[in-house]
């Protein structure tokens, strides 16, 4: 079974604070991601890597950047978190370039940015 | 662009009683169509995925979706609602253009009651 494991479950930051959310997957997947999930918008993805060191822009970027420099591993962050990036944040994986490959996703971590 | 509209935000059934879960897709293309569920304080997993094979989906726990090119739809169902399915259910689409970017319904809550 694919394994996506969130470093964090629950994290409390504050305003101006830059954060790491960690993500790591164990099935040697080249795909992973990052969504921010909100009530009522559903899941919306931040960033998406397809390689080690390659990354790409979702729809909604702004205030996030990532890293990835191994496969296994590909981190969140936010630069200088504002009251408005709390939210659950989730971590996905995916096998290839198969348009069936299905995500398999972290049980997420809820942050909260006094 | 491709696009899912879930239809209800928030659907109630007894238990025992059937689940019908409402998906409309835009897309310009064959798409490719996936249904996920969200327990509570979860990550997503994946019940069922269509790739333009049998236009019946059967997946995990009963559930299975039917795609309907000539309404545009992609409805969740399962004959029987157990308490376990109250979850939040999320249909989505895969991107055309890209091997693996996915766009997510804004989910629609199951509960179950007895």
């Amino acid at each position: 079974d694919v394994k996506v494991t969130q470093s964090s479950r629950y994290l409390v930051k504050r305003t101006g604070e830059k954060v790491f959310l960690e993500c790591v997957q164990d099935m040697d997947h080249e795909n992973m991601f990052w969504y921010r999930q909100d009530p009522g918008l559903g899941l919306r993805l931040i960033y998406f890597s397809y390689d080690v060191k390659m990354k790409e822009k979702g729809d909604i970027p702004e205030g996030y950047s990532v890293s990835r420099e191994k496969k296994e591993r590909f981190s969140l962050i936010l630069e200088s978190a504002s009251t408005n990036q709390t939210s659950m944040y989730l971590c996905a994986s995916s096998l290839g370039t198969g348009s069936n490959q299905p995500q398999h996703f972290g049980d997420g971590t809820r942050l909260s940015i006094l | 662009a491709q696009s899912v509209t879930q239809l209800d935000s928030h659907v109630s059934v007894s238990e025992g009683t059937p689940v019908l879960l409402r998906c409309n897709y835009s897309s310009s293309y064959s798409p490719s169509l996936f249904w996920y569920v969200q327990h509570p304080n979860k990550g997503l997993q994946l019940l069922l995925k269509y790739t333009s094979a049998a236009t019946l989906v059967k997946g995990i726990n009963g559930f299975e979706a039917e795609f309907k090119k000539s309404e545009t739809s992609f409805h969740l169902t399962k004959p029987s609602a157990h308490m376990s399915d109250a979850a939040e259910y999320f249909c989505v689409v895969r991107v055309v253009g890209t091997a693996s970017k996915l766009t997510f319904g804004t989910g629609t809550r199951l509960q179950v009651t007895l």
